[in-house]
């Protein structure tokens, strides 16, 4: 059983330019959500996909967008990059939605905003 | 709205002391709640859980009682090991069965020296 996987590990981007952070769920898991964590805070819920569909979403703008595909990956898309951007971006799949199931974490993308 | 606080750190122990780490929480039906662990330079991993009042979370020594009285999920542990150094998040699901989007504290640094 494969775990969370996220690529890259780390990118360094400019201002105003786009992003496409990718992640391969567990295996089994229909179910993926994306977060935020800004240096020395708790992650903050970005959105979640479930069975490609998005099926909730946090306080970000729509600059923020994502993808599920048929195999369950997702992409995180970032356009028009802001320096408060800069952020550990994490990956967590389940096996399901609703309150409650156990969340599975990716090792994180550090994007750095220039 | 759902919010998590969390004992600022860090928190300097000495190996073998006793480790309370509080986290206290908001939330307007009843929640789910967790305790992550996130280790240097790694993402989050599930510590421990309870889904209702008075359930106790355990893993690896950690232990937490789900309090609905005093909306309390404190993190305890009888001897901390210089491994144990990690910070640690205490999280909610509240989403009305919608999602299983995570609420997070700002993290406690645990640091133990041997």
């Amino acid at each position: 059983e494969t775990g969370v996987t996220q690529s890259p590990t780390h990118l360094i981007k400019t201002r105003g330019q786009q992003v496409t952070l990718r992640c391969s769920s567990q295996s089994g898991h229909n179910t993926v959500s994306w977060y935020q964590q800004a240096l020395g805070q708790g992650p903050q819920f970005i959105f979640q996909y479930y069975r490609e569909e998005e099926n909730g979403r946090g306080n970000f703008p729509p600059r923020f967008s994502g993808l599920q595909f048929p195999n369950y990956s997702s992409e995180l898309n970032v356009n028009a990059l802001e320096l408060d951007d800069s952020a550990l971006y994490l990956c967590a799949s389940s096996f399901q939605t609703g309150q409650g199931t156990e969340a599975f974490f990716g090792q994180g993308t550090r994007l750095t905003v220039v | 709205g759902n919010s998590v606080t969390q004992m600022e750190g860090p928190v300097t122990l000495s190996e073998e002391a006793f480790l309370t780490i509080n986290c206290t929480y908001t939330a307007t039906g009843y929640p789910s709640l967790f305790w992550y662990v996130q280790y240097p330079g790694e993402g989050l991993q599930l510590l421990l859980k309870a889904t209702k009042a008075d359930d106790k979370g355990s893993n690896k020594g950690f232990e937490a009682t789900y309090r609905k009285e005093t909306t309390s999920f404190h993190l305890e542990k009888g001897s901390v090991q210089v491994s144990d150094s990690a910070v640690y998040f205490c999280a909610l699901s509240d989403d009305g069965g919608a999602t299983n989007k995570l609420i997070f504290g700002t993290g406690t640094l645990l640091a133990v020296q041997p």
